[in-house]
């Protein structure tokens, strides 16, 4: 069963700081992994999806990084802005189960003006 | 396109009492998806359709929730009845030829289900 890990479960800094949200998975056959984003209230957005042969993808400020072969994914953030408070998610597409994802528990970010 | 639309946005019900959570999909889109958010357990996925058809509801906790997509455009998710460790957000979510991997995921914005 996929296990999706996300470290540090939350995080203040300071505005300006660049910054990187962690995100692991215990089973490295994926077909890919993808980062959204949660404001309070609402649903969840995609900000970056990465297909499994890929090793990176950008986004504005936004990085996205994949080493399947150890299980990890980081997203890094450049140039924090308070705009960018919100709850960050990783969720990993499994080979052959489907259009499944699955979800880590998010890291919630409060960036500070 | 206006999006996934997900109806109630918030409920309040009495335990025991039905609880019907109605979605409406991306048009063109042919993957449903139901997911449930708690601060404990995160966002598990619930059930998924494929061109309305059910394909894993390996995750509907019990016999109490039922899911149906009669048509390519509605779905709803049903508590019956319903209890208050059932209080969640339950998001629906809609993507477009699944089984590409490239294809991302669109959600709602929830309905907050509280039961008292």
């Amino acid at each position: 069963k996929q296990e999706v890990t996300q470290i540090p479960a939350a995080l203040s800094v300071p505005e300006g700081e660049n910054l990187v949200l962690n995100c692991s998975f215990t089973d490295s056959a994926i077909y890919n992994l993808q980062w959204f984003r949660q404001d309070p209230g609402k649903g969840l957005t995609s900000l970056l999806l990465i297909q499994s042969s890929q090793r990176e993808q950008t986004s504005g400020r936004l990085n996205a990084s994949l080493d399947k072969s150890s299980g990890r994914s980081t997203l890094y953030i450049a140039a924090s802005q308070p705009g960018d408070s919100a709850t960050y998610l990783c969720a990993v597409r499994r080979e052959n189960a489907g259009n499944m994802l699955t979800f880590g528990g998010g890291t919630r970010l409060m960036v500070k003006p | 396109d206006a999006g996934v639309i997900q109806s109630p946005r918030h409920e309040v019900t009495e335990m025991g009492q039905e609880v019907t959570l109605r979605c409406k999909p991306i048009s063109g889109h042919d993957y449903l998806f139901w997911y449930r958010q708690t601060m404990m357990r995160g966002l598990e996925l619930l059930i998924y359709f494929n061109n309305n058809v059910p394909i894993d509801d390996s995750g509907m906790p019990e016999d109490r929730f039922s899911a149906k997509m009669p048509n390519a455009s509605f779905s709803t998710l049903k508590i019956q009845p319903s209890e208050p460790r059932d209080s969640a957000v339950y998001f629906c979510a809609s993507s477009f030829a699944g089984y590409l991997p490239g294809n991302t995921i669109y959600f709602g914005e929830g309905s907050w289900l509280t039961v008292v």
